[in-house]
């Protein structure tokens, strides 16, 4: 599957933990997405990579959040001490850039925090 | 702030013509696509406009004027599985970055 992958899929966890996520974008995309999508809502970005530079992080996002992509390949989303408010589908996206800004989404990983 | 607005629902019979409209108010503009979203599935790709005009594809088209700020989604020969969530979203800017409406659900009836 040449796709992008997210891992995990689903992810519960209890208020105050930790929790990671991963994307792996189509291998010749430089530009990689993340968003959260609460039902009933659009996605809502949250940061954006071109290669291993973070270019943008929403205003929107507290400073418990984080991503990282060292090697302008796979992506990882971390977010500390979560919050009941922090469930979400989260959502990663790539494109390959210049030009063509066609954003290819992931499956995207389901968090819920008890 | 970014501003896109779309209805929240529709309604529409197995084999017509459903016209999806979106405006839209952003600090930049570099395009706008349209994605379809099946509950608990990915956004996925439909059209893109970055001019004036109408883009065709298939049973799909999508028309797009900038100076009104406004857009729309035209889906012909409406099947069932066209029953989904459909998303307007603006490019901003050059690098990609881009604002989502909330979707319009859209459900097809026999």
């Amino acid at each position: 599957d040449t796709g992008v992958s997210q891992d995990p899929r689903h992810k519960i966890t209890k208020r105050g933990q930790n929790v990671t996520f991963r994307c792996d974008p189509i291998s010749e995309h430089n530009r990689l997405y993340w968003y959260r999508q609460t039902l009933g809502q659009g996605p809502e970005f949250l940061t954006y990579f071109q290669n291993e530079a973070q270019l943008e992080k929403s205003r929107l996002l507290s400073d418990r959040f984080s991503a990282e992509r060292p090697k302008g390949s796979f992506s990882t989303l971390e977010i500390q001490r979560t919050e009941q408010g922090d469930s979400a589908m989260y959502l990663c996206a790539s494109s390959l850039g210049a030009d063509y800004n066609e954003q290819f989404f992931g499956p995207g990983t389901r968090l819920t925090v008890l | 702030g970014q501003n896109i607005d779309q209805p929240t629902e529709m309604t529409a019979t197995e084999g017509a013509i459903v016209q999806i409209n979106c405006t839209y108010q952003t600090s930049g503009f570099n395009g706008l696509f349209w994605y379809q979203q099946h509950a608990g599935e990915a956004p996925t790709f439909l059209s893109y406009n970055v001019l004036d005009g109408l883009e065709e594809k298939g049973r799909f088209s999508s028309f797009l004027s900038r100076s009104k700020g406004y857009s729309y989604l035209l889906l012909k020969e409406l099947q069932m599985k066209d029953s989904a969530s459909y998303l307007c979203a603006v490019i901003m800017t050059n690098a990609g970055k881009s604002t989502f409406g909330d979707g319009t659900t859209l459900t097809v009836k026999p």
